[in-house]
């Protein structure tokens, strides 16, 4: 069964500092991985996807993420925080192909300092 | 493009009352839709995978006559808690998909809130 982990349930950087938040998956073939982000009382937001190809991943809103199939990881990154980026952040993996299933990890709440 | 509307946004009512919240496609054909709940701080958890035209698939533990789900047009699916009690007040969250391994899409959500 697919599985994603989010070693960081709370994480708390000043505005302007980088910010690299963490997910590990364990999937039996090439997965499917996603970064949703998602503000208070509300739905889900894309911020990136990877499918195949370039492992290093471009977003919306400056993210990006790298695939690293040796350590099971896709890494959220953003060189310098802005306030509005303070949100809970899901990583997740889908099994491929169509109708395919996302399981999520447990979210990293980022705080954001002034 | 690609936007899910959920509706309604919050939901409070008496126990025993059955409510319904929508889930549309706007502007695209879901082939695919997917119920989600979640509880305070914690992540989502599929509850039901529903294709238009067919019966909802559901995950394991989910009681599909507490949870009615209609997917009868390609951009609208529905989401029935029949007899609701306290213990299912909650957030729920639709997404639909296009297809062809494109990502799913996401709803704002419903907070249900049941007294």
């Amino acid at each position: 069964a697919q599985s994603v982990t989010q070693p960081d349930i709370h994480i708390t950087v000043s505005e302007g500092a980088s910010l690299e938040l963490r997910c590990n998956y364990s999937y039996g073939a090439t997965p499917y991985l996603f970064w949703y982000v998602q503000s208070p009382g509300q739905g889900l937001q894309l911020l990136l996807k990877y499918f195949s190809g370039d492992t290093l991943v471009q977003g919306i809103k400056g993210f990006e993420a790298e695939f690293k199939r040796s350590q099971s990881s896709f890494n959220l990154r953003k060189p310098s925080v802005h306030w509005s980026d303070a949100a809970e952040y899901f990583c997740a993996v889908g099994s491929g192909g169509s109708n395919y299933k996302l399981t999520f990890g447990k979210g990293t709440l980022l705080t954001v300092n002034p | 493009g690609a936007v899910v509307s959920q509706h309604p946004s919050r939901v409070i009512c008496k126990s025993g009352t059955s409510v319904k919240i929508e889930c549309r496609s706007l502007d695209f054909q879901a082939t695919t839709m997917f119920w989600y709940r979640q509880f305070p701080k914690q992540s989502l958890m599929l509850m039901a995978t529903s294709n238009e035209g067919s019966k909802a698939t559901y995950e394991q533990g989910v009681e599909k006559d507490k949870f009615l789900i209609n997917h009868a047009s390609l951009t609208l699916s529905t989401l029935t808690v029949t007899s609701a009690h306290p213990e299912d007040s909650s957030f729920y969250i639709c997404s639909a998909e296009q297809g062809n391994g494109q990502p799913q899409h996401f709803g704002d959500g419903t907070r249900l809130s049941i007294l």
